[in-house]
C-alpha cells in the first residue's frame, strides 16, 4: 500500500516558466511533509519541507503547498532553470523518536532550455 | 565539507555471498539510516540508529543486519544476497528527529 504518491513519473516544462509537481498522501498522521532533489548516480538532495501546521513555505524559487483536507502536496518552482532537471521525490513523515520518510516514487522534471 | 560518504559506491557480489557497505559521516548527527531503492521506485527505510538504539523496519528481511560502532560509521551487512537484493542502497543522517535527513550517494550492488 503507497501511503505517499506521486502519479506523473515525469513532466516537461519549459525554461522560465513554472513546474508544478505533485504529491498525495493517504496517512492522515503525516504531520511533516518534504521534497527531495535527486540527480543521476548522486543522492537525494533536501530542497524544501512543511509542516502540518502550515499550508505553505518559500525558499527562493522553490514553494510547497500542503492541502491537509485534500492530503495533496506540491511544489511550484519559477521560474524553471535547466539545472532544475532532476528527480524530484515527495516524503513524508510523522512525529516520534526519529523522522522515518516515507517516500513517493518520483517525478521526473526535464527542463527544456 | 561536512558530508555523506558511502563505500564503495559500487558493489558486485556472488549470490549467496556476504556483502558490507559502508557509511561514514562528518555531520555528527545522531540518526543513521539505510534505505534500499530499486528501479522507479521510492527509496524504502530498511532500518535506522537513534544513537546506539537500533530500529528494524518491520518488514526488513532478516537477511539484512546493520552495525554502527561509533557516531560516525554504520555498515549495513547483508548475510545471503539474492538477486532481489540488487538495489541502490542509501545512508542518510539527520540531526534528531525534527531535521531533515541528508544522503549520500548510494552503493549499487549488483548480484552474480
Amino acid at each position: 500500500d503507497q501511503q505517499v504518491k506521486q502519479n506523473s513519473p515525469s513532466l516537461s516544462v519549459q525554461e522560465g516558466r513554472i513546474s508544478i509537481l505533485n504529491c498525495d498522501y493517504t496517512n492522515s498522521m503525516f504531520d511533516y511533509f518534504l521534497w527531495y532533489k535527486k540527480y543521476p548516480a548522486e543522492g537525494p538532495t533536501f530542497l524544501i519541507s512543511i509542516s502540518s501546521i502550515k499550508d505553505k513555505n518559500e525558499d527562493g524559487r522553490f514553494t510547497v503547498f500542503l492541502n491537509k483536507s485534500a492530503k495533496h502536496l506540491s511544489l511550484h518552482i519559477v521560474p524553471s532553470q535547466p539545472g532544475d532537471s532532476a528527480v524530484y521525490f515527495c516524503a513524508a513523515t510523522r512525529s516520534g523518536s526519529a523522522r522515518q520518510l516515507t517516500f513517493g516514487s518520483g517525478t521526473q522534471l526535464t527542463v527544456l532550455p | 565539507d561536512a558530508m555523506v560518504i558511502q563505500n564503495p559506491r559500487y558493489q558486485v557480489t556472488q549470490f549467496g555471498k556476504p556483502v558490507t557497505l559502508s557509511c561514514s559521516q562528518t555531520l555528527n548527527h545522531n540518526v543513521m539510516y539505510w534505505y534500499q531503492q530499486k528501479s522507479s521506485q521510492a527509496p524504502k527505510l530498511l532500518f535506522h540508529y537513534y544513537d546506539k538504539d537500533f530500529n528494524n523496519e518491520a518488514d526488513t528481511p532478516d537477511n539484512f543486519q546493520s552495525r554502527r560502532p561509533n557516531t560516525s560509521f554504520c555498515f549495513l551487512d547483508i548475510r545471503s544476497p539474492g538477486l532481489g537484493d540488487a538495489a541502490m542502497y542509501l545512508c542518510a543522517t539527520s540531526r534528531g528527529a525534527n531535521q531533515p535527513q541528508h544522503f549520500g550517494d548510494g552503493t549499487r550492488l549488483s548480484i552474480l
